[in-house]
C-alpha cells in the first residue's frame, strides 16, 4: 500500500530552535492530518487540514496544507523538551474513504 | 473525553500461539482500525471495519484476521503467532464524516 514520503526521519535540535518538517506524495489528497507520539502512547492528532492552502495553527504549532494537494508542512516554534516524540503526517485520499495513510514518522529529539 | 482502550499494553506469546487483542472506543464510532507500527516503516494498517460484522482488509493483512461483532469493540486475531509479527499495534476509531482518527495507547507485543 501506499505511503507518504515524510521528512527528515529525525532530527536532533536544541530547545528554543524552530523546527520544520514536511510530507510529500506523488498523488492527491483530500485531507491532511498531523500527529504526535509521545514514547509509549498511541499517537494524539495535533492539527487537520481540509483545504488546499490552508494554514492552520495550534498554539506553537503551525501546518499548512500544500496547494498541489500532495504534500504537507509542520512547523513547531521555540521548541521545548515536551516537543520530544514522534511526528506522524497522514492523509486521506479519497473523499469519503475512511482509511488513513501514513508517513513514515520524523522523530524530534531536543537538547536542554 | 473521548477514549479508545487496548486490553493490554505488553504482551509476550510463544510461537504458534493464537492471540487476541482487544481495542473498546465509548465514541459511538462508526471505523475501527488496526494497525501495526515498526521502527522506520510508520503505522500500517492490517484491518478496519466501517459497520458491525464488516471488515476490509488494510495493506499487511496476513496473518490476521479480526471480529467486530458490536459496534464498540474491534478485535485482531493473529491466528498462529510468528515471531516477524513482534511489534506494536494500535488501535484507532473515527467518526463516519470525517477521517479524523483517535488511538489506543498501544499493545507492544513480543512473540518468542
Amino acid at each position: 500500500g501506499q505511503q507518504l514520503n515524510q521528512s527528515p526521519q529525525s532530527m536532533f535540535i536544541q530547545e528554543g530552535e524552530d523546527v520544520s518538517m514536511n510530507c510529500t506524495s506523488s498523488s492527491i489528497f483530500n485531507t491532511w492530518l498531523w500527529y504526535k507520539q509521545d514514547p509509549g502512547e498511541g499517537p494524539v492528532l495535533l492539527i487537520a487540514l481540509y483545504k488546499a492552502g490552508e494554514l492552520t495553527s495550534n498554539g506553537r504549532l503551525t501546518a499548512q496544507f500544500g496547494i498541489t494537494r500532495k504534500d504537507s508542512f509542520l512547523n513547531i516554534s521555540a521548541s521545548i523538551p515536551s516537543d520530544v516524540g514522534i511526528y506522524f503526517c497522514a492523509g486521506q485520499q479519497i473523499q469519503g474513504a475512511q482509511k488513513l495513510v501514513f508517513g513514515q514518522g520524523t522523530r524530534l529529539t531536543i537538547n536542554p | 473525553d473521548v477514549k479508545v482502550t487496548q486490553s493490554s499494553r505488553y504482551l509476550v506469546k510463544r510461537t504458534g500461539e493464537k492471540v487476541f487483542l482487544e481495542c473498546v472506543q465509548d465514541m459511538d464510532h462508526e471505523n475501527m482500525f488496526w494497525y501495526r507500527q515498526d521502527p522506520g516503516l510508520g503505522l500500517r494498517l492490517i484491518y478496519f471495519s466501517y459497520d458491525v460484522k464488516m471488515k476490509e482488509k488494510g495493506d499487511i493483512p496476513e496473518g490476521y484476521s479480526v471480529s467486530r461483532e458490536k459496534k464498540e469493540r474491534f478485535s485482531l486475531i493473529l491466528e498462529s503467532a510468528s515471531t516477524n509479527q513482534t511489534s506494536m499495534y494500535l488501535c484507532a476509531s473515527s467518526p463516519w464524516t470525517v477521517p479524523e482518527a483517535f488511538f489506543g495507547q498501544g499493545t507492544r507485543l513480543t512473540v518468542v
